[in-house]
């Protein structure tokens, strides 16, 4: 059965740090790879997508590719209160419509 | 107006009783999605379609069906509702090319008493 895991957290950081957040998947036919971010009893946001390997940014957001180790991670700058969120990393092959989700980690930035 | 519309956005039933929950969507896209969160559990796909011809099953079908009723509705039923079906329900669209991302409604809050 493919997997997606993510860390459940929270994951705590200050205010103006760095937030990293890490997602693992058991699929090495993974080809597109997701971060949505979704508020207590909202709808899940997509934030970043990413297809290739390496590192692809936007604003503060910045999203890392390593399909040879099987992890995507989303690294969030200057963190804001925000932020405060749960961030689900979403996983899919390129032959598929179907997403894979984690569960989901629970950000949580301190003023 | 949203691309994707959810309605109700709560419905609290009973046991046994028939419920049917509604989306429908301004994106344009084929593809259209039914899912199901409940707490520590992330998203669990119940139900996919990719035109109205064309439905299947997700990883937790038992208890619901669908119907496509056109490119921009899809509806979800539950048949006869138990409490461990008390969940919150999204809908969710994609687009034309496989690995596009998927964008969701604001969600269904359902409790089953």
């Amino acid at each position: 059965q493919k997997e997606v895991e993510q860390n459940s957290g929270p994951l705590s950081v200050p205010e103006g740090a760095i937030a990293s957040l890490n997602c693992t998947y058991s699929d090495r036919g993974s080809q597109s790879f997701f971060w949505y971010r979704q508020y207590s009893g909202k709808s899940p946001e997509l934030i970043m997508f990413i297809y290739s390997n390496g590192d692809k940014e936007d604003g503060r957001f910045t999203a890392q590719l390593n399909k040879a180790s099987q992890y995507v991670s989303l690294l969030i700058r200057d963190s804001q209160p925000s932020d405060s969120a749960t961030y689900l990393c979403a996983v899919s092959e390129d032959s598929s419509y179907k997403l894979i989700f984690g569960s989901g980690t629970r950000l949580l930035v301190r003023p | 107006d949203a691309d994707v519309t959810q309605t109700p956005r709560n419905r609290i039933t009973k046991t046994g009783k028939r419920i049917m929950l509604e989306c429908s969507q301004t994106k344009g896209h084929d593809r259209m999605y039914w899912y199901r969160q409940d707490p520590g559990l992330g998203l669990r796909l119940i139900y996919y379609s990719f035109d109205v011809k064309d439905i299947n099953k997700g990883e937790i079908s038992d208890g619901y069906s669908v119907s496509r009723q056109a490119q921009a509705k899809f509806s979800l039923s539950l048949e006869s509702a138990i409490p461990n079906q008390t969940a919150l329900y999204f809908c969710a669209t994609g687009g034309t090319l496989a690995g596009q991302p998927q964008h969701f409604g604001d969600g269904t809050r359902l409790s089953i008493l």
